[in-house]
């Protein structure tokens, strides 16, 4: 069965980046049907989609992020990265990784979530 | 980008009741693949999100058939036809048919 782990500091601060690491267990991340992605959702807030890579390295970002966000991908380890850059207390949240699959369009697999605080 | 909105944003129901869901997007969703790529997600109180239907109306693997959506171009429902204790906790709808990706708000169902 698939599993999705997210792992990374827990406290980040003000200006410096953030940087999580996403580990793909059960299945393989170089899957030519599915895209790789990071969702996150503030406390007791929505879902806010951050981006997604497929095993080629191709990315699409959220234009909201995007001047701060790199998204990169390891076939070798099984895993996917997160950095984003000059974070401040509004990117605390809880991250996910998760799956998109491209054949139903929707992501059908997920991390458990890591929270994210950003704070001096 | 395409918005999504949910109403309502919060549906106390009775147990063995029947809960709706709406959402809206600002833009009709019919990829020119000629698929609608709507989707409904639930997360139960500290749980990840977890995928219901997708495609509007085709329910994922493992879930209950309680569970159906329909709708087309811009207007989705989410119907769950009896409430279990199990079902509460916030559903989302959200959309693939176009980047960035995007999602409701979100619709708390609880139990009256």
């Amino acid at each position: 069965q698939l599993q999705l782990q997210e792992s990374g500091p827990g406290l980040v601060k003000p200006s410096e980046t953030l940087s999580l690491t996403c580990t793909v267990s059960g299945g393989s991340i170089g899957s030519s049907t599915y895209y790789w992605g990071w969702i996150r959702q503030p406390p007791g807030k929505g879902l806010d989609w951050i981006g997604s890579i497929y095993y080629s390295g191709s990315t699409h970002y959220n234009p909201s992020l995007k001047s701060r966000v790199t998204i990169s991908v390891d076939t070798s380890k099984n895993q996917f990265s997160l950095k984003l850059s000059s974070v401040t207390a509004a990117d605390t949240a809880v991250y996910y990784c998760a799956r998109l699959n491209i054949t139903v369009a929707a992501h059908d697999s997920w991390g458990q979530g890591t929270l994210v605080t950003v704070s001096s | 980008d395409i918005v999504m909105t949910q109403t309502p944003l919060s549906s106390p129901v009775t147990l063995g009741q029947p809960a709706s869901i709406s959402c809206r997007s600002s833009q009709s969703l019919v990829h020119s693949d000629g698929n609608t790529y709507l989707s409904w997600l639930q997360q139960r109180p500290g749980q990840p999100p977890r995928l219901l239907i997708y495609k509007i109306s085709n329910r994922f693997s493992g879930v209950p058939d309680r569970f159906s959506g329909s709708g087309a171009g811009t207007d989705f429902t989410l119907k769950i036809s009896r409430v279990e204790a199990e079902d509460v906790g916030v559903y989302y709808c959200t959309q693939a048919t176009q980047f960035p990706l995007t999602f409701g708000g979100g619709t708390k169902v609880e139990i009256k």
